[in-house]
């Protein structure tokens, strides 16, 4: 149990344009889920947390205006990153509290390419 | 953002030896720490997870420790296999808190030597 499916695996796009990533639970409903953004060689770094049915709290440093984050649902939550910069090239991750004993279920990370 | 490593220590150990990865948390309000394991272009694995009421917790081949007076953290690996090379992160969260956010340490890369 507990699985959050995270697509697409990997993107790729052009500087300028958007792309979303969504995020979804599959046998639970996940009130609250995060967004992280990783670096090479380096930590996972939160970048935001989303609540269903209201705003995103970002962390700071982290442009809510780039980083749009919508959680419509208790089962989806979206992360679209707008006009996308090469610097903006990572690998995105989400992750769902669930509640259970796992208490955090992450997603199997989306790497974006920004040429 | 929070918890940005900006190079993973290495561990390297023989094949059949006894691992331990020690991490350094940072805030005294943390409840609840988890031991993640992260293979190349995967998401993070739960590998094992310690209230702040315990010291020790062991599972299958692992076990945690946590010594809140310092804030640290250690997992032991016995016995450690190849399968057991990957990126090993602690995680931190204040799980009655507000946000419940889940801080990442900076994490160990385990290199295991066959």
């Amino acid at each position: 149990g507990a699985v959050v499916s995270q697509h697409p695996s990997w993107v790729i796009c052009k500087s300028g344009t958007s792309v979303k990533i969504e995020c979804r639970s599959l046998d639970f409903q996940a009130t609250t889920m995060f967004w992280y953004r990783q670096f090479p060689k380096q930590s996972l770094m939160l970048m935001a947390t989303s609540n269903e049915g209201s705003k995103a709290t970002y962390e700071q440093g982290v442009e809510k205006d780039k980083f749009l984050i919508n959680h419509a649902s208790l089962t989806l939550s979206t992360l679209t990153v707008t006009s996308a910069h090469p610097e903006d090239s990572s690998f995105y991750i989400c992750s769902a509290k669930t509640g259970f004993r796992y208490g955090y279920t992450f997603g199997s990370g989306t790497r974006l390419t920004v040429v | 953002g929070e918890s940005v490593g900006l190079h993973l220590p290495t561990l390297s150990v023989q094949e059949g030896d006894n691992s331990i990865i020690n991490c350094a948390y940072s805030n005294s309000a943390s409840d609840y720490f988890i031991w993640y394991k992260q293979e190349s272009g995967k998401g993070p694995q739960f590998i094992i997870d310690i209230r702040s009421n315990m010291d020790k917790r062991q599972g299958q081949r692992v076990t945690v420790l946590l010594n809140k007076t310092v804030k640290h953290l250690s997992l032991q690996i016995a016995a450690t296999q190849p399968g057991d090379s990957a990126v090993y992160f602690c995680a931190e969260t204040d799980w009655g808190g507000a946000t419940n956010k889940l801080i990442f340490g900076t994490g160990t890369l385990l290199a295991v030597q066959p």
